[in-house]
């Protein structure tokens, strides 16, 4: 089955720095890529996703890369504010009917003013 | 856009006791939908699969018994946690899939259930 790494689990930055979140997976076949944001107590929520046919995409601060010969895909947040601070996991899925979501371990991203 | 209800938000109950969790899909229909565990800390861990008019798929060390899932309408899918013990305290999520969407998956806002 599908395995997915992610790493750093702890990432610190000051307020405006950027934050790049990296993963890898394993399965060729999985060809959807999408990020969450989990603040405490909460479920997860979608911040951007890729799909396999797409090398980046980006909205405003946010961006996601795929480089699918080395299976590995990125988030990058640019000019971070300390409402960005929250869990942020990576996950991997393929396109079939009963395909289900493989998440990384996660990263926790603090924000610093 | 795609919205999931999920119910109640946090629930405290006596060990032995039986508590029953809600996950509906809002504004779209979902076949499947995806109960997951959460510990402090730590990933999402898949619990089962829920398919509609169907029976759910557990994920391997997962008691069929002890969490019960239906998926009774395209909308609506519960779980039960049935004779809760200290040990199944923990952070469920669910997560319901669009029918219509390509991957489109949607989380609910969680249950934190603390059995006493």
């Amino acid at each position: 089955g599908e395995n997915v790494e992610q790493h750093p689990s702890t990432l610190s930055v000051q307020e405006g720095d950027s934050a790049v979140i990296k993963c890898t997976y394993s399965d060729s076949a999985s060809n959807y890529f999408p990020w969450y944001k989990q603040e405490l107590g909460k479920g997860p929520q979608l911040i951007i996703d890729i799909r396999s046919n797409v090398g980046e995409k980006k909205d405003q601060r946010i961006a996601v890369t795929l480089n699918k010969t080395a299976k590995h895909f990125s988030l990058h947040i640019t000019e971070t504010q300390p409402e960005d601070s929250a869990v942020y996991f990576c996950a991997a899925s393929m396109r079939s009917g009963y395909s289900t979501l493989t998440f990384g371990k996660g990263t926790m991203l603090l924000v610093s003013p | 856009g795609a919205v999931v209800s999920q119910h109640p938000s946090w629930v405290i109950c006596k060990s032995g006791t039986s508590v029953k969790i809600e996950c509906r899909s809002l504004d779209f229909q979902a076949t499947t939908m995806f109960w997951y565990r959460q510990f402090p800390k730590q990933s999402l861990m898949l619990m089962a699969t829920s398919n509609e008019g169907s029976k759910a798929t557990y994920e391997q060390g997962v008691e069929k018994d002890k969490f019960l899932i239906n998926h009774a309408s395209l909308t609506l899918s519960t779980l039960t946690v049935t004779s809760a013990h200290p040990e199944d305290s923990s952070f469920y999520i669910c997560s319901a899939r669009d029918d219509m969407q390509e991957n489109g998956y949607t989380f609910g806002s969680g249950t934190r259930l603390t059995v006493v």
